[in-house]
Order: structure tokens, then sequence, then C-alpha cells
């Protein structure tokens, strides 16, 4: 049971517009950055978005995120092939001191 | 260009430790804090813990907090990671990753990360 909730799975045809969610609370989320990863299985997690909805040079504009209250979403538009992978998001908890991640989404290009 | 470069598989038996390293090059390495992350098969990501070089501040997730050790050497650029009482629910893939802002002011922006390392963990 992750801290953070995301959907399990999410899917569109290539060029589509596909949103993933994550819900936390007012310790996590509600409180301090939301960061998003990409992962692809067997390989390391690459940092798609940190504080919010700043994308690393590198990470294309496809990629956006927002945070509002105590959610967030990551959206990609323009979905292309590449970009089926599992994505995560994270952020630190107050009351655990500790980080914390979503359970993950699969997106699937259809 | 910073970059974690991580020991390598390493097979264990259950009740035994198993200490994995993560050496940080191109980059400051004290003012940093280097977490490490585990994903076991099929699973999503899960923080271990952290440690700040510099302050020597761990911070360790609830869950590990008894058997897991996290230490750092400056003299080589390295963090190690130690599990002990190891039970197969162990077998991962561990990865080390360096947090971008120093002093571990943005904990969760992490980057780079390292390629990861395997602990398999079978009788």
């Amino acid at each position: 049971q992750s801290v953070l909730t995301q959907p399990p799975s999410a899917s569109g045809t290539p060029g589509q517009r596909v949103t993933i969610s994550c819900s936390g609370s007012g310790s996590n989320i509600g409180k301090n950055y939301v960061y998003w990863f990409q992962n692809l299985p067997g390989t390391a997690p690459k940092l798609l978005i940190y504080k919010n909805d700043q994308g690393p040079s590198g990470v294309p504009d496809r990629f956006s995120a927002s945070k509002s209250g105590a959610s967030a979403s990551l959206a990609i538009s323009g979905l292309r092939s590449e970009d089926e992978a599992d994505y995560y998001c994270a952020s630190w908890d107050d009351s655990l001191s500790a980080l914390v991640f979503g359970g993950g989404t699969k997106v699937t290009v259809l | 260009q910073v970059q974690l470069l991580q020991s390598g598989a390493e097979v264990k038996r259950p009740g035994s430790a198993v200490r994995v390293s993560c050496k940080v090059t191109g980059g400051t390495f004290s003012t940093h804090t280097v977490t490490w992350v585990r994903q076991a098969p099929g699973q999503g990501l899960e923080w271990i813990g952290g440690i700040i070089p510099i302050f020597g501040t761990i911070n360790y997730a609830q869950k590990f907090l008894d058997r897991v050790t996290i230490t750092a050497d400056d003299s080589s650029s390295t963090v190690y990671m130690e599990l002990s009482s190891l039970t197969p629910e162990d077998t991962a893939i561990y990865f080390c990753a360096r947090e971008v802002d120093r002093y571990n002011t943005s904990p969760g922006w992490l980057d780079p990360w390292g390629r990861g390392t395997q602990v398999t963990v079978s009788s």
C-alpha cells in the first residue's frame, strides 16, 4: 500500500494526451514538492519533473506536470511509442520523515 | 558530469547481509544527499534511506530501521548500504541516486541515478 496513490494503468494512441494523477495528503504533497520519474523495466529511473512542474534539460516538453493542494498530475502530450513505461510520483512526507513514492502507473501506447 | 557507479550483482543466503557500494564521480561528494531506493520484481520503487556526508545525517525508512546501515567514505567518495537479516523478499534491484540540491534541501530531486545492483536472496 503506497502512501501516494496513482492509477495502475493509463493508455492512449499515438499523438493523444495522457494524464496520470497522484494523490497524497497534507503531510506530503500538500506541504512539499512533487517529483516524477519514468522507469523502464530493469533500468534506472529517470527524472522527468522536479519541484512540481519543472522539466530538467533534455526532457521533451511533451511532459508537463502540475500540483494543486494534496494532489498532482503528469501529462504526456503527443504520445509516442517510446513513452511506454512506468511512471512514479514522489514527495517527502513530514510525518514519516521519509521519501514516499506512488505505486506507479503503467502507460501503454495502443 | 556527475555519475554514480554501483557495485556488482550479489547472491546471498537467507539470514546473511549484503553491502552495496555507490561511488560518486564528477561532482562534489560531501554536500549532496545520496539516497537508496529498491525495486523488487514486478513492484514499485521503495525508499530505503539516505545520507548527507558533510553532516553525517542519515534518514532511514521505518521499515528498514532495525537492519539497514548507510555509511559514507569521504576519501573515496563512496556511499555504502548494508542490509542484514536478508529474506527472499529482499530480492530486488538496489539503486543509489544523488540529490541535485545541496544540504538535503530538496529530498526527492534525484538525478542522476546509478544503474542498479541486483541482489538475489535464495537458499
